[in-house]
């Protein structure tokens, strides 16, 4: 069942600007992963946040995560026309290996 | 390169006729997951292998059945389709399950005439 929310639904934005999205769930979870997709593809996993961590970065990516507001972002800076794409939050819950995913933001990045 | 491989990359049936799908994976993962995935929706989870294990979600239709001969291979099974099966069906491995990244394949594109 999908449990994140996804917030924008869509983003439009300059090439070199930042792109943040933002991601509410509604249970406990050991952790939580942001995935990209390209139009018409299968997804690629970005980063993984674990439920102790706050924040983490991976090259132009930081994401945040607050589990007392049970909410994540993911700020991509500098975006690049490559980076457009739809970009989804999955949670990992608590006693439960399977992901639950966000209907996703979808990023255009405008040349 | 270790990937994970799906055929057909486009799949036209006609409704009511059995349709086939394929996934393999060069990871050596144990779990394998299939999931539909509508325009501009979440990937939806249908059922998943955890080695030989097979689960079933609770709300996948029993039009939907699956197979895992060896642990490379998983198969989609749509034993009579509708028009509402249409979508992008995508297969999905990870190591062990929890706390490691899946790895999705590129999907099957789906469309029933």
């Amino acid at each position: 069942s999908q449990q994140g929310e996804e917030d924008p639904q869509a983003l439009s934005i300059q090439e070199g600007e930042n792109a943040t999205m933002n991601c509410s769930y509604k249970t406990s979870i050991n952790n939580l992963q942001w995935y990209r997709q390209n139009s018409g593809r299968g997804l690629v996993h970005l980063i993984l946040i674990r439920s102790n961590e706050r924040e983490k970065h991976s090259g132009r990516l930081r994401v945040t995560l607050d589990t007392s507001k049970k909410s994540s972002s993911l700020l991509i800076t500098a975006s690049r026309a490559a980076d457009t794409a739809s970009y989804f939050c999955a949670t990992e819950p608590i006693n439960d290996y399977k992901l639950s995913f966000g209907a996703g933001t979808t990023v255009t990045v405008r040349a | 390169d270790a990937m994970v491989i799906q055929n057909p990359r486009y799949q036209v049936t006609q409704f009511g006729k059995p349709v086939t799908l394929s996934c393999s994976q060069t990871l050596n993962h144990n779990v394998m997951y299939w999931y539909q995935q509508k325009s501009s929706q979440a990937p939806k989870l249908l059922f998943h292998y955890y080695d030989k294990d097979f689960n079933n979600e609770a709300d996948t239709p029993d039009n939907f059945q699956s197979r895992r001969p060896n642990t490379s291979f998983c198969f989609l099974d749509i034993r009579s389709p509708g028009l509402g099966d249409a979508a992008m069906y995508l297969c999905a491995t990870s190591d062990s399950g929890r706390f490691y990244e899946q790895y999705f394949g590129p999907g099957t594109r789906l469309t029933v005439t």
